[in-house]
Formats: C-alpha cells, sequence, structure tokens
C-alpha cells in the first residue's frame, strides 16, 4: 500500500515568519513528489515538484527531498496570511501512473 | 497554460437519482484523467483511471457500476455517480494528465472540482 504521511496540524506560525510543512513517503520507486494548495473547497494548486535529491527553490518556497530518508519538505519564507490554507504532499511512480496524496497540513499564518 | 474545465461545480441531488460530472481539457489533449474524491478534512482519494478509449480501472472499493466513467476522447471525460445516495456526498475532482507535456513535473492538470450533495 502506498502511502503519504503528514501531520494534519493545525501548524500556526506568525506573520513573516517560516513555515516548515513535512512530508515521508512508504513507496520507494516513487520518481516525483509535489506540493499542493487547497484552500477550503477548492481544487488544489501546484505550488512545487521535485524529483532530484537536494533543494529547490521558486520564490518563498523551497522544496527539499531526502530519497534515502524518504523524506520531502516545503519551507514557506515569510508567511504570509494569504498562505493560510492546507498544503497537500503527492508521490508519483514514473510513467502514467496517479499522485498519491497526504491527507494535507493545515496551515494559519497569524497577522 | 492547460486549463481543465469541471462541471458543475455545484450540484443537489435526492437519494436514487444519477449525477454527471463533466470534465473537458480546453487547450490540450487528456491521455489519461484520474478520479478523486475527497471527504471534509480528508485528503484526496483516487477512486479510477481512464485512458481514451478504454475502460476505467477501478481502485480497490470503489463500484464500478455505481461510478459510471466515460472517457470518449481527448478532451471529455464523464463521471456518472449512479442511485446517488446520502453517503456519496462528497467534493470529486478530475486531473487529466497531458499527453504533450512529458515532463514529470507538468504531466497532471486539476479540475475545479464538484461538490455533490445528496438529500
Amino acid at each position: 500500500q502506498k502511502e503519504v504521511e503528514q501531520n494534519s496540524g493545525p501548524l500556526s506560525v506568525p506573520e513573516g515568519a517560516i513555515a516548515s510543512l513535512n512530508c515521508t513517503y512508504s513507496d520507494r520507486v516513487s520518481q516525483s513528489f509535489f506540493w499542493y494548495r487547497q484552500y477550503s473547497g477548492k481544487s488544489p494548486e501546484l505550488i512545487m515538484s521535485i524529483y532530484s535529491n537536494g533543494d529547490k527553490e521558486d520564490g518563498r518556497f523551497t522544496a527539499q527531498l531526502n530519497k534515502a530518508s524518504q523524506y520531502v519538505s516545503l519551507l514557506i519564507r515569510d508567511s504570509q496570511p494569504s498562505d493560510s490554507a492546507t498544503y497537500l504532499c503527492a508521490a508519483r511512480n514514473s510513467g502514467n501512473t496517479p499522485l498519491v496524496f497526504g491527507k494535507g497540513t493545515r496551515l494559519s499564518v497569524i497577522a | 497554460g492547460a486549463v481543465v474545465s469541471q462541471h458543475p461545480s455545484r450540484v443537489i441531488c435526492k437519494s436514487g437519482t444519477s449525477v454527471k460530472i463533466e470534465c473537458r481539457s480546453l487547450d490540450f489533449q487528456a491521455t489519461t484523467m484520474f478520479w478523486y474524491r475527497q471527504f471534509p478534512k480528508q485528503s484526496l482519494m483516487l477512486m479510477a483511471t481512464s485512458n481514451e478509449g478504454s475502460k476505467a480501472t477501478y481502485e480497490q472499493g470503489v463500484e464500478k457500476d455505481k461510478f459510471l466513467i466515460n472517457h470518449a476522447s481527448l478532451t471529455l471525460s464523464t463521471l456518472t455517480v449512479t442511485s446517488a445516495h446520502p453517503e456519496d456526498s462528497s467534493f470529486y475532482i478530475c486531473s487529466a494528465r497531458n499527453r504533450d507535456r512529458g515532463q514529470e513535473n507538468y504531466g497532471y492538470t486539476f479540475g475545479s472540482g464538484t461538490r455533490l450533495t445528496v438529500v
């Protein structure tokens, strides 16, 4: 059974702080990893993708991947109240395979 | 960018009736459509995978006769919830794989979701 695990939170951080979101996955053959943001009642939107070990930065977001530890994280710098949402971690194998989602971590950025 | 149009966004139906949800890829060809379901405060759970022109592959525990999936063209996939019951009330989301985008990080586009309420 392929699983993606996340702490459900809520994670509360003050505005301007760094939010750190973590995720582990069980399927060692997973190739690609994704972070999605989902606002209540809305569809997920892609924030970051990563498939190589190390860090990948995009604006205020940094994704980190450690395949040996089967661990993925997302850092959000200078957190804003508009970042308050549920963050979903997802993994997939290569080819025509679906995304496997974690349950999501609810982030609350306090102004 | 790639867009998947999903309709309706919200639907309320009576128990025992059927509801059809459509997902259309507007500017690309969707070779594969994944259908997910999300209950409140839960994650997205894969229901089925459909490839254009083929029968859908359903996940364990998902009744194929209840959730009918049609993927007759490269731009349209439909999910029909037949004989809906209150426990089928959920948020249904489609996700399309773009045939023209082979990169691992670009392959999927989500629809906007359908909130189904069965009363």
